[in-house]
């Protein structure tokens, strides 16, 4: 598609409850990025893969957080037993550029984001 | 590690008016500097971008921003704001072997008739 997807938009989970949320990057773009942002906060680093390869997880907060990227294109981020501070916004961004592409490749497309409300 | 400041947390200003939203990056060499904004609702557009050459880079929706070395800031400015500026703001570097790019904590901008 032209843009990145993002689904669900929106998911109400109760605590201790598994989720999974879904991006579908540019056609092509080599770099995906998982970021979190709560409310009133700026995005917070997650996880980053360069096709298949997850080269950065040092921003998941626990263990719960796991993300995939199987095939290099559609990207999953699980939180597993969900807690109330979960709660936040997950925006996925990718970029054309990989670690051997010119710098000025590297500009971020963000999804709209997928709003998580644990209860 | 990079890290970026932006010290005000809400902005307002009249239609019309000047705009000028402040960045302070941390980081030991020059980074790649970006200001994105971010509409209720949605995810976030790329205003603009500085990665070499001329300090002073114009983005989209009328706006420029200003590298300044020596301050280590990354401004954003506006000559004329409209009432459809009104959103969240925020500035970014991407540093590193893969450019991990790093948020500031953003600036809410609200734009009074």
């Amino acid at each position: 598609g032209a843009g990145v997807s993002q689904s669900p938009r929106y998911k109400v989970a109760k605590r201790g409850q598994d989720v999974a949320l879904r991006c579908d990057p540019i056609s092509g773009h080599v770099s995906l990025f998982w970021y979190q942002q709560a409310l009133g906060q700026g995005p917070e680093f997650l996880t980053y893969f360069q096709n298949e390869a997850q080269l950065d997880k040092s921003g998941l907060p626990s263990d719960r957080f796991f993300a995939e990227r199987p095939e290099g294109s559609v990207s999953t981020l699980k939180i597993q037993r969900t807690q109330q501070e979960d709660s936040a916004v997950y925006l996925c961004a990718s970029s054309l550029a990989g670690t051997s592409e010119p710098s000025g490749a590297n500009v971020l497309t963000f999804g709209a984001g997928s709003r998580l409300t644990v209860l | 590690a990079q890290s970026v400041t932006q010290p005000d947390i809400h902005i307002t200003v009249s239609e019309g008016a000047s705009l000028e939203l402040r960045c302070n990056y941390s980081y030991g060499a020059t980074p790649y500097l970006f200001w994105y904004v971010q509409s209720p609702g949605q995810g976030l557009q790329l205003l603009l971008k500085y990665f070499s050459g001329d300090t002073l880079v114009q983005g989209i929706k009328g706006f420029e921003a200003e590298f300044k070395r020596s301050q280590s800031s990354f401004n954003l400015r506006k000559p004329s704001v409209h009432w459809s500026d009104a959103a969240e703001y925020f500035c970014a570097v991407g540093a590193g072997s893969y450019q991990k790019v790093t948020f500031g904590t953003g600036t809410k901008l609200q734009v009074i008739p």
